[in-house]
């Protein structure tokens, strides 16, 4: 079955740039539909962004400006890069993975936290 | 981007059924049928529990419902476990732009 693993460093300083990986494992990362969701401390999910392979990339308007989602797909792997951050960043992130559609996200991960701290 | 807008919290006792509103606009819920349920339990990750309005993955249980008018779409749970406390999250397509959108997150306490 899939599963999803994210890992990255936990603590990033205001300014720089978080980056988390997310590894798949049970699929190829060439089919169904990947995404990056947050959810900051005592709040919602926040939708980051989504992607198919041999489609298209779509961002959360407010994060657009910060947001790089890319793909390895010889390591079977998908990462997010959000710069410039702030104390608002800091959130456990997810990865999931939508079977169907750009919308649904069937399969998720367990999360990974980032604080954003000097 | 607005988040969908939800109860922060309702509660039932055991058996009983509650119902979960999440309202949009006709920008999101109200045009578009790509509407999806999410339980998370803290700590969790998220499952999946209604996509398309109202279809259940397998392995959800049937006394999980989804429905939708208007701009507004409703998660029922009927026969209320103990399991079923948690966070429920409506998610929906809004368009090319915004893509997609989350609700705020309903608290469900089983009395």
């Amino acid at each position: 079955q899939v599963q999803l693993q994210e890992s990255g460093p936990g603590l990033v300083k205001p300014s720089e740039t978080l980056s988390l990986t997310c590894t798949v494992s049970g699929t190829s990362i060439r089919s169904y539909y990947w995404s990056w969701i947050r959810q900051p401390p005592g709040k919602g999910l926040e939708w980051i962004g989504n992607f198919y392979y041999s489609g298209s990339t779509y961002y959360n308007p407010s994060l657009k400006s910060r947001v790089t989602i890319s793909v390895d797909a010889s390591k079977n792997q998908f990462s997010l890069k959000l710069s410039s951050v702030t104390a608002a960043d800091t959130a456990v992130y997810y990865c999931a993975c939508g079977k169907v559609s750009y919308y649904y996200m069937d399969v998720w991960g367990k999360g990974t936290t980032a604080t954003v701290s000097s | 981007q607005s988040a969908l807008t939800q109860p922060r919290s309702v509660s039932g006792s055991p058996g009983q059924s509650v119902t979960i509103s999440c309202t949009g606009t006709s920008s999101d819920v109200g045009s578009y049928t790509h509407l999806s349920w999410y339980q998370h339990h803290p700590g969790n990750a998220p499952t999946i529990i209604i996509y398309d309005v109202s279809k259940r993955p397998s392995g959800v249980p049937d006394r999980f419902s989804g429905s939708k008018s208007g701009n507004t779409a409703s998660l029922t749970i009927s026969g209320l476990q103990a399991e079923d406390e948690g966070n429920y999250y409506c998610c929906s397509f809004a368009g090319s732009d915004t893509h997609v959108v989350f609700g705020g997150g309903t608290t469900l306490t089983v009395l």
